[in-house]
């Protein structure tokens, strides 16, 4: 089972330069999330879609953009990267009511911005 | 917004049972406690969930008193490979006391095994 697939799994962008980061997953989730984790730290929220056609904003959603493309697709958009957004990007998954927190994660993208 | 408090390390060897205490003073009533592992260059990974008393799987027991104000998580025998960081959450609060659809982690304990 592949779960939650992230793509590209490393990038090395250029200040300014735009980009987006691909999740996929294949257990039919309703919900699914964009959190970052820079070293050292927990990880921080920045969207998510509780269902298809929904977005919501997290902790840190300042310089990003999300679309729910389809129920399995989730993406990230970097518009004019900025070092500061040098970190892992992980993508989650889960199913069920806001009370069930059995989330799948996947293997992160870390993406340095010089 | 629910939060959660934890100890930002700990130490241990091998072969030791490995108990990590996360204080949810302000848990909802609703509000399940979940616990994640996550390796170096990983993805955190779903250990053990719980609402109540106590609840065991093949990798972990979780402990919580009656009144859900705190959780243990409960490690028997650790070995070199328990070595992670291991976070504790529980649901996130909306403006208005409802529950929102989204995790918010913290920064977890770093547990250290050593041989």
């Amino acid at each position: 089972n592949a779960g939650v697939t992230q793509t590209p799994k490393f990038q090395v962008l250029k200040t300014g330069q735009s980009m987006t980061l691909q999740c996929a997953q294949d257990m039919n989730h309703n919900s699914m999330y964009w959190y970052r984790q820079d070293p050292g730290m927990g990880l921080r929220l920045i969207y998510y879609s509780a269902s298809e056609g929904t977005t919501d904003k997290g902790e840190v959603p300042n310089g990003y953009n999300v679309s729910r493309l389809n129920k399995r697709e989730f993406s990230l958009r970097l518009e004019s990267a900025a070092p500061s957004q040098t970190s892992v990007y992980f993508c989650a998954s889960k199913q069920g009511t806001p009370y069930n927190y059995g989330y799948t994660f996947g293997s992160g993208t870390r993406l340095t911005v010089v | 917004l629910a939060k959660t408090t934890q100890p930002i390390s700990m130490d241990s060897y091998e072969g030791q049972e490995v108990n990590i205490t996360c204080s949810h003073n302000n848990i909802a009533t609703n509000d399940y406690i979940t616990w994640y592992q996550q390796f170096p260059s990983q993805g955190p990974r779903f250990i053990i969930q719980g609402y109540k008393t106590k609840v065991t799987n093949e990798v972990a027991s979780l402990f919580i008193p009656a009144d859900r104000k705190s959780s243990t998580l409960s490690l028997p025998r650790v070995s070199l490979s328990d070595t992670a960081v291991y976070y504790c959450l529980v649901g996130d609060r909306g403006e208005y006391g409802g529950a929102t659809n989204k995790l918010i982690f913290g920064t977890g304990t770093l547990l250290a095994v050593q041989p």
